[in-house]
């Protein structure tokens, strides 16, 4: 199976901060990577798609770079709303292996 | 609009099954493989297997290839997702979710607690 690792696990930012979180994947997988935010108590909601595509709906400061085996989810201003636990995920080969998470909290 | 709805919190002995559906609406149920996500208390997502409610085939991760029944009614637009022999590690939240083109999860049911405890 492809290992997920993201960095950091944890990180406390401030309302309109830059964030950045990183995820690397075991093995090449093109852009086959999505990003998924998650809220306590809630499903994973997706934000990103095929490493740099933005899901209907999300807003523009999300934003997705890499491939191979490095990729970035950035945050460009952090929003209240934006307190939340991200996940990266692969979709180059079954099982679709998820990363551990990355939880964003209030500094 | 699209919509997963899924059933209601389950509590289990060990050893026993639980069976957990997801109702589709808002879409043509038949167009798009389901998929089963569960997550344990604290920990990230994993992925179990996906079913495609086409012709009903099906591909489950290794770790509950001997476990899990994925099952599908097209006639009322549900999926099912069966575990047995359940134990106390399998205490998580169950979810489907809607597969896109083989590459991402565009909808996610609700999700449903299983418990496991004696």
């Amino acid at each position: 199976d492809i290992q997920m690792t993201q960095s950091p696990s944890s990180l406390s930012a401030s309302v309109g901060d830059r964030v950045t979180i990183t995820c690397r994947a075991s093995q090449s997988i093109s852009t086959y990577l999505n990003w998924y935010q998650q809220k306590s108590g809630k499903a994973p909601k997706l934000l990103i798609y095929a490493a740099s595509s933005l899901q209907s709906g999300v807003p523009s400061r999300f934003s997705g770079s890499g491939s191979g085996t490095d990729f970035t989810l950035t945050i460009s201003s952090l929003q209240p709303e934006d307190f939340a636990t991200y996940y990266c995920q692969q979709s180059d080969s079954a099982p679709g292996t998820f990363g551990q998470g990355t939880q964003v909290e209030i500094k | 609009q699209v919509q997963l709805v899924q059933s209601g919190a389950e509590v289990k002995k060990p050893g026993a099954s639980v069976k957990v559906s997801c109702e589709a609406s808002g879409y043509t149920f038949i167009n798009y493989y389901m998929h089963w996500v569960r997550q344990a208390p604290g920990q990230g997502p994993e992925w179990m297997g996906k079913i495609n409610p086409s012709g009903g085939g099906t591909s489950y991760a290794q770790k509950f290839q001997d476990r899990v029944t994925m099952t599908r009614d097209t006639s009322t637009s549900i999926v099912y997702m069966e575990l047995s022999s359940l134990r106390s590690e399998d205490t998580a939240v169950y979810y489907c979710a809607r597969e896109v083109a083989g590459l991402f999860f565009d909808f996610w049911g609700q999700g449903t607690l299983v418990t496991v405890s004696s």
